[in-house]
């Protein structure tokens, strides 16, 4: 059964701690993507990789960070840097690195800061 | 700067009847276009694209339109489901941008029964 998971699907934490979403996917599809949405706007392209050991900043890189070690992996860590963090996470992924790829998303984990 | 734009946070129509989901663009070098639909804390889910070669595609009860010189791209639902109450997002790629997606804000869809 193919596909993304994300967990947790809802995670809390304290204002000031770093937290890491996970995101895994058993598509073997090359690219992988963040997202943030926050009510009454669109999805934000927060990171995106292309291939493994690659990433590259989205729109609103700010206070995150990512890795790709793995194909099948890539998480996403909240800092303390990042303003405002409470939101609902979106990781996808595509099968290539090219414009005409429909991304396929997982169910989303909803981050809350306290 | 709001690429793509969905001007119509919300839209209300009778089962049966025609949707009319609207989206405009600013950047021409978008040339690749899809629509998503999403539940609530769900992901969202491909749905129809097109490409900037066409002005038609269809599939089933969905049809998506695009006018190019107008920048603007419609999503067509016949005939109205209360199953298809969700948010529709547009969004668009250009080749020069890989595999980047930019999306609109987002229309809310209820069917009434």
């Amino acid at each position: 059964d193919g596909g993304i998971t994300q967990s947790p699907k809802y995670l809390f934490r304290k204002e000031g701690q770093n937290v890491t979403l996970s995101c895994e996917q058993n598509l073997n599809h090359d690219a992988m993507y963040w997202y943030r949405q926050d009510p009454g706007q669109g999805l934000r392209l927060i990171y995106y990789s292309q291939i493994v050991n690659d990433f590259q900043k989205g729109d609103i890189a700010e206070g995150y960070s990512v890795s790709r070690e793995k194909k099948e992996s890539f998480p996403l860590t909240v800092t303390s840097a990042q303003k405002n963090p409470t939101a609902f996470y979106l990781c996808a992924s595509s099968m290539e690195a090219s414009y005409r790829n429909e991304q396929f998303f997982g169910p989303g984990t909803r981050l809350t800061v306290l | 700067d709001q690429q793509v734009k969905q001007n119509s946070p919300s839209l209300s129509v009778q089962e049966g009847r025609i949707s009319i989901l609207n989206c405009d663009y600013t950047n021409s070098m978008f040339d690749y276009f899809l629509w998503y639909k999403k539940y609530p804390a769900e992901g969202p889910t491909f749905l129809i694209s097109i490409s900037s070669i066409k002005d038609k595609n269809e599939d089933g009860r969905f049809t998506v339109f695009l006018n190019k010189s107008a920048k603007h791209l419609s999503l067509h639902i016949v005939p109205s489901q209360p199953g298809d109450s969700a948010v529709y997002f547009c969004a668009a790629s250009a080749r020069t941008s890989g595999s980047r997606l930019t999306f609109g804000e987002g229309t809310q869809l209820t069917v009434n029964p």
